[in-house]
C-alpha cells in the first residue's frame, strides 16, 4: 500500500525550515527518502531502519516512529538547491524487496 | 566511476508494438530494480532482479518482463504496448538487500502514439 505524504507542496524562503511527513497503514521495515529535481533522476537521501539505524550522506535529518509507522524529514536552513520533489519509500519486512513510493512533496525554495 | 546508465533516453512507439529498454548498473552493484513513473507521480515498482532471477514483482501485467545478464546489466521488455504505458521508466541499482540505497539512472521516456 502506497505511503501518504504531507504536505503535497510547500514554498519556503531561503533559510527557512520545513518538515515533510510520510505515513503508512502497514508495518514497516524501513523508510527511504529520495529527492528528484525536475527532469532528473531521483537521488538517495536517507534510509531509516527499525531499531534506529540510519544511512545517509546529506546534511538532512529524519525520524522514524515505528509504532506509528511514520517518518518525518527535517530540512533546516533551506538552500536554493533543496528545491525538488521529495519522495518517501517504504519496505515491508522479511523477504520483501519492493520499495513503494508515495506521491511526493514538491518543495520550492525561493531567494 | 560510471553511475547507472540507461538507453535509449527517448522512444516513441505505437500501440501494439513491443519495446526493450536497457540498463547498466553502477559499478559494484549486483541488484537492478525497474520503476515506472507517470507524470506527477512517484516511481512505481515493476520488478527487481538479483542473480539473474526476478526476485520480486509489483502490480504489473505479464506484458512487462525482464532479464538480468551475468554482468548484472538488465533489460525491461514491454509487449503489446498501450497508451497508458507512456511514462518515464527508471532503472535503479543497489547492493543486495532490502535496506540498501538505490542509485537511479536518468530514465527512458517512452511515448506511445
Amino acid at each position: 500500500q502506497q505511503p501518504v505524504q504531507s504536505p503535497q507542496a510547500v514554498i519556503l524562503r531561503e533559510g527557512e525550515d520545513a518538515v515533510i511527513n510520510c505515513s503508512s497503514s502497514k508495518a514497516l521495515y524501513s523508510v527511504h527518502w529520495y529527492r528528484q529535481k525536475h527532469g532528473e533522476a531521483p537521488v538517495f537521501l536517507m534510509i531509516l531502519l527499525k531499531g534506529g539505524e540510519q544511512k545517509g550522506h546529506e546534511k538532512i535529518s529524519a525520524s522514524f516512529n515505528e509504532k506509528k509507522q511514520q517518518s518525518s524529514l527535517y530540512l533546516t536552513a533551506s538552500q536554493l538547491s533543496y528545491s525538488g520533489t521529495y519522495f518517501c519509500g517504504t519496505v515491508g519486512g522479511g523477504s520483501n524487496y519492493k520499495l513503494t513510493f508515495g506521491k511526493g512533496t514538491l518543495l520550492t525554495v525561493n531567494p | 566511476d560510471a553511475g547507472v546508465t540507461q538507453s535509449p533516453t527517448h522512444l516513441i512507439k505505437t500501440r501494439g508494438q513491443q519495446v526493450t529498454l536497457r540498463c547498466s548498473p553502477k559499478s559494484g552493484h549486483d541488484t537492478v530494480s525497474w520503476y515506472q513513473q507517470a507524470l506527477g507521480q512517484g516511481p512505481q515498482f515493476i520488478f527487481q532482479y538479483y542473480e539473474e532471477e526476478e526476485r520480486q514483482r509489483g502490480n504489473f501485467p505479464d506484458r512487462f518482463s525482464g532479464h538480468q545478464f551475468p554482468n548484472y546489466s538488465s533489460e525491461l521488455n514491454v509487449n503489446a504496448l498501450l497508451l497508458g504505458d507512456s511514462a518515464l521508466y527508471l532503472c535503479a541499482s543497489s547492493l543486495q538487500g532490502n535496506n540498501q540505497p538505490q542509485h537511479f539512472g536518468d530514465g527512458t521516456r517512452l511515448s506511445i502514439l
